[in-house]
């Protein structure tokens, strides 16, 4: 299984760019990178993924290094309901199992 | 609907009981996956269906819990002789013809 390393917590300020690095050492070829949000009491909601490269939408970009060992999620101008648990996972397309969620990092935005 | 539905949204129940929760996919999803989530710990996997077979259900923690989905739509897990360290928030999603999977909000098992 594909495990991801990513900071416990991680405390900002409103109006701040934030980065959010997650280690997969054991990433496979076929595995997909991608990031959840979750704010308490909900499910997870789907951020951003990618494969290689740079992967950006109107919430999120995406930067994976050309070894594809790491991540970073970066969130540009955080405001307070930005506040949450940040997951990063890695896949294949056939999921099952292989889907393996961490602790997550948990990010504070403060005022 | 827009997107994956579950209910009941809370259940609470005595210890050795039997429960159902509902998971109503993204219609056309074909992919439906169960996790559960304790309290300040990332969701983890219990099963995965394509379609109505289980490609994989190597999650379930042991033969109490089974899971249903009879007609490639909606999805039932069914937990048996409840414990009190079943009481979770019990997750689902759905997936499409992409690799993202949509979750639904949960259901917050207490076992008391």
């Amino acid at each position: 299984l594909a495990k991801t390393t990513q900071p416990i917590s991680m405390d900002s300020y409103e109006g701040q760019e934030v980065n959010i690095t997650c280690s997969h050492n054991n990433i496979a070829t076929n595995d997909y990178i991608t990031w959840y949000q979750q704010f308490p009491s909900q499910g997870p909601r789907f951020i951003i993924q990618g494969y290689k490269t740079k992967v950006t939408n109107e919430v999120a970009s995406l930067f994976i290094p050309a070894d594809r060992k790491s991540s970073t999620l970066s969130l540009p101008r955080v405001s307070l309901s930005d506040t949450a648990v940040y997951y990063c996972l890695v896949g294949g397309p056939n999921y099952g199992q292989n889907f393996v969620f961490g602790p997550g990092t948990r990010l504070s935005v403060l005022p | 609907g827009a997107g994956v539905s579950q209910t009941p949204s809370n259940k609470v129940t005595e210890k050795g009981k039997y429960v159902e929760l509902r998971c109503d996919p993204i219609s056309g999803h074909t992919a439906l996956y169960w996790y559960r989530q304790s309290l300040g710990q990332g969701p983890e996997f219990l099963i995965y269906f394509q379609g109505t077979g289980a490609a994989d259900d190597s999650g379930l923690p042991n033969d109490r819990f089974f899971a249903v989905r009879p007609e490639g739509s909606v999805s039932t897990l069914k937990i048996q002789r409840t414990e009190r360290g079943d009481s979770a928030v019990y997750l689902c999603a759905s997936r499409g013809g992409s690799d993202t999977q949509y979750f639904g909000p949960g259901t917050r098992l207490t076992v008391l």
